[in-house]
């Protein structure tokens, strides 16, 4: 079946980038995403892109998609303090953005001053 | 706007009780979805209604766990009896259904945790 891995812990200090890495296994998924959750918060979507881009910009977020190696990153530069969440790699299954959404174990994002 | 709204957003409950969790989507949206992470594990899917009707119910654990939509607005989600390991956070989310092949975000509620001792 669908499978998205992802590391479980990551520290860095502020100010510097985090990169948060993700392997998939549903090489048809259509869409894939970053969900953040912070303390006592629901499932925030933090960004999205589409299995034809190898990458998507948004202000401190890089999202770069190895379709070949079913390798999906998210980087955020200049990390600060309200970036520790839970950040959780996601993939659609299939090709429509109403089918389930396949989920990673989060990787907790810790800064350190 | 309102957005995904959960009830409650803490239940404590013995084994062999009964809980229900209720979710109130966006209004307007067809799509409404149930997702839980247990243990600090991945969220996987429950199940995905479209207006009142089982689109997907392919991540229902066993049959203690049964989700209604009467009426095609809210979602209840029983657990009945509930055991030890159906401890973890439920999450609803809800998605407008254009049809047309566009991309429509699923969004999320606050989640509710449910602790079963």
């Amino acid at each position: 079946g669908e499978d998205v891995e992802q590391s479980l812990f990551l520290s860095v200090r502020e100010g510097d980038s985090s990169v948060i890495n993700c392997t998939y296994t549903d090489s048809s998924s259509t869409y894939l995403y970053w969900y953040k959750q912070e303390p006592g918060a629901g499932l925030q979507l933090l960004t999205y892109i589409f299995s034809n881009m190898d990458m998507k910009q948004d202000q401190r977020l890089t999202v770069l998609l190895n379709k070949k190696d079913k390798h999906l990153s998210l980087r955020i530069a200049d990390t600060q303090t309200g970036d520790s969440a839970i950040y959780f790699c996601a993939e659609i299954d299939g090709g429509s953005s109403a089918s389930k959404i396949i989920f990673g174990s989060g990787t907790r994002l810790s800064i350190r001053p | 706007e309102a957005g995904v709204t959960q009830f409650p957003s803490h239940s404590v409950i013995e084994k062999g009780q009964t809980v229900t969790l209720r979710c109130d989507p966006i209004s307007g949206h067809d799509n409404l979805y149930w997702y839980r992470r247990v243990m600090g594990k991945e969220i996987k899917f429950l199940l995905h209604f479209v207006k009142e009707s089982k689109q997907d119910e392919s991540g229902m654990p066993n049959n203690r766990f049964l989700a209604e939509r009467t009426g095609g607005t809210y979602s209840t989600l029983k657990v009945q009896p509930a055991e030890l390991e159906d401890s973890g956070v439920y999450f609803c989310a809800s998605s407008q259904d254009t049809g047309d092949g566009r991309y429509n975000e699923q969004f999320f509620g606050p989640g509710t945790r449910l602790t079963v001792l």
